[in-house]
């Protein structure tokens, strides 16, 4: 049984740009969802994607977005940058929307 | 509103002591309580899940939805149980499973 792996592991951006992270779920997990953990914080709700459909979405302004393709792997892209998105973004899999989610090790990004 | 609350930012407890990590919550549905746990340098783990209603590593957490809690508790602390915990919830049975989480209690446990 393979885990959930994200890629990259750490990531170093100016305000403005534009990022993709990515995800790959669990063998045999349809359900993934994204999260922003920022220093000192437990980590915040972003959106889940179930069999490529948006499932739910946290408080994110719409330039988070995201993709679920046809194998299950995700996509988050931010747009425009800012400095607060500076955190650790969580990727977790799981074989239904409410079921035990995996987590992945996270992408740091860094704004600068 | 949705909450969780973990007041410990840190506790620190000699090997051998009991552990009680307290989390309360604010929920207006059916919620699902977990624990989930962060080694150093290891990814958010899941530890124990209300419905399986395991021992894990001898931890354990009973539901007390009178006063909207689920503390994790452990008879005798271990070295190796140092670690960031956090604890979260669901809406149990729902379509879609955001969890929402705690900010953590940081665990060391001293020799």
């Amino acid at each position: 049984e393979t885990g959930v792996t994200q890629s990259p592991t750490h990531l170093i951006k100016t305000r403005g740009q534009q990022v993709t992270l990515r995800c790959s779920s669990q063998s045999g997990h349809n359900t993934v969802s994204w999260y922003q953990q920022a220093l000192g914080q437990g980590p915040q709700f972003i959106f889940q994607y179930y069999r490529e459909e948006e499932n739910g979405r946290g408080n994110f302004p719409p330039r988070f977005s995201g993709l679920q393709f046809p194998n299950y792997s995700s996509e988050l892209n931010v747009n425009a940058l800012e400095l607060d998105d500076s955190a650790l973004y969580l990727c977790a899999s799981s074989d239904a929307g409410w079921d035990t989610q995996y987590f992945g090790p996270g992408t740091r990004l860094t704004v600068l | 509103a949705q909450r969780v609350t973990q007041p410990e930012k840190l506790l620190s407890v000699f090997k051998g002591a009991p552990v009680e990590l307290k989390c309360n919550y604010s929920y207006s549905g059916s919620p699902e309580l977990f624990w989930y746990v962060q080694y150093s340098r290891q990814r958010l783990q899941l530890l124990l899940r209300h419905i399986s209603r395991e021992s894990i590593k001898g931890f354990t957490a009973d539901l007390n939805k009178g006063e909207t809690s689920f503390h994790l508790k452990k008879p005798f602390a271990q070295e190796e149980d140092s670690a960031m915990y956090y604890c979260a919830l669901t809406n149990y049975g729902g379509s879609q499973g955001n969890l929402i989480f705690g900010k953590g209690t940081k665990l060391s446990v001293k020799p």
